[in-house]
This record gives C-alpha cells, structure tokens and sequence, in this order.
C-alpha cells in the first residue's frame, strides 16, 4: 500500500519551460489536493478535486493547471514557469471531503525555477 | 482573511519534559482542528484531530480546544529527541476551507 505517489521527486526547470507533477493514490480516496509550501508563509492551497471530474482554484491558483485523470490520478501543470514557482509542492488526497477527513500526503517535489 | 497563528519557534525543551504547542484562529465559526508533525525534508502527517471542547488525549499526545478563547494547543509529555519536528496546526474554517498555520520548530535536547 503505497499511499500518495509523487514523481518527481526534484526537478531543476529554466524560466519559460512547462512541466506536469504527477499524483496517484491506491487508497480509493474521493478528494485530492495540490499544496505548495515556501519558507516562512506554510503550506498554501493551489488546486483540489473533490470529487472525480471536478477541480476547484485554492488559495494560488494563477500559474497553474490541473487534471483529475481519474479517481487515482491528479496532475498539477506549469505552463510557463517563473522562479516564483520555485517550491516544494505537496499532493495529498482524503477519503471524504475536508471535514472529518484527515489528509494524507505524498512525500513532495522540490522545484527549482532559474 | 482567515488566519491560523503559531509561533515560529524554535522551541526548545529537554529529553523528558513537557513540550507544550499553541495555535490561535480568526474564524469563530472553525470546528475543526488538526495537528500534523513533519520533519525535516519530509511531509506533512496527522497526529491529532480535536473537535469538541476539552482535551483529547493519545499516548502521549494531548490536544486542548477552547473555541471561546479560539485557540487550540498540543502537549507532548515525556518529550523524546525523535518528537523534533515542525508541528503544524490546522483549523477548517466557516466556509469549508483548511487553512495551516506557518508551523512552530520543536527542538527536544538528549
């Protein structure tokens, strides 16, 4: 039971380059979530899917793409990246919604944007 | 713009003792509150969740809500070096969002 899969786990991009990070979980989890956490401001909500078919803009949306391929899958893309973006970047899934549903995370991207 | 307040740290209490963590929030209307532990390089995992007012204990975890004084803290009795983690607090807010704390730096010396 792996839990939360990212890939990959580090990635160094030039400004202007795109990319998609890759989510699965095996845990038959309804909600997914992406999360970006920079020193000094915590873990902030860029994108969720409650539900299969369904995304939601969080917290930092703008700069970023999202695809809930299936009910195991959540991509997170970068269009055009900027070295704003650099961070470590979190997918974390949970059985429900937010209420009454713990979230399970994956063990991150670090991201580097030169 | 709802927040969640922890002091940064780091907090630094010896093998053995007591480590006590607080956490503030705006939003009157918060029900739920979570903990998570994450060490260094690592992400972030539930320790505690508490929903009532009162204390909640597990192991040697305890967490205290009180929604009145809208603050939530978590107590770690009989610290050990491997509890030297950042703890963060999480609260759901009134409109279904959850929203973290910047987290506070245990540091726990043998």
């Amino acid at each position: 039971n792996a839990g939360v899969t990212q890939t990959p786990k580090f990635q160094v991009l030039k400004t202007g380059q795109s990319m998609t990070l890759q989510c699965a979980q095996d845990m038959n989890h309804n909600s997914m979530y992406w999360y970006r956490q920079d020193p000094g401001m915590g873990l902030r909500l860029i994108y969720y899917s409650a539900s299969e078919g369904t995304t939601d803009k969080g917290e930092v949306p703008n700069g970023y793409n999202v695809s809930r391929l299936n009910k195991r899958e959540f991509s997170l893309r970068l269009e055009s990246a900027a070295p704003s973006q650099t961070s470590v970047y979190f997918c974390a899934s949970s059985e429900l919604g937010f209420y009454n549903s713990p979230l399970h995370f994956g063990n991150g991207t670090r991201l580097t944007v030169t | 713009q709802k927040e969640v307040e922890q002091n940064s740290g780091p907090l630094s209490v010896p093998e053995g003792a007591i480590a006590s963590l607080n956490c503030t929030y705006s939003d009157r209307v918060s029900q739920s509150f979570f903990w998570y532990r994450q060490y260094s390089g690592k992400s972030p995992e539930l320790i505690m969740s508490i929903y009532s007012n009162g204390d909640k204990e597990d192991g040697r975890f305890t967490a205290q809500l009180n929604k009145a004084s809208q603050y939530v803290s978590l107590l770690i009795r009989d610290s050990q070096p491997s509890d030297s983690a950042t703890y963060l607090c999480a609260v759901i807010s009134g409109q279904g969002n959850l929203i973290f704390g910047k987290g506070t730096k245990l540091s726990v010396k043998p």
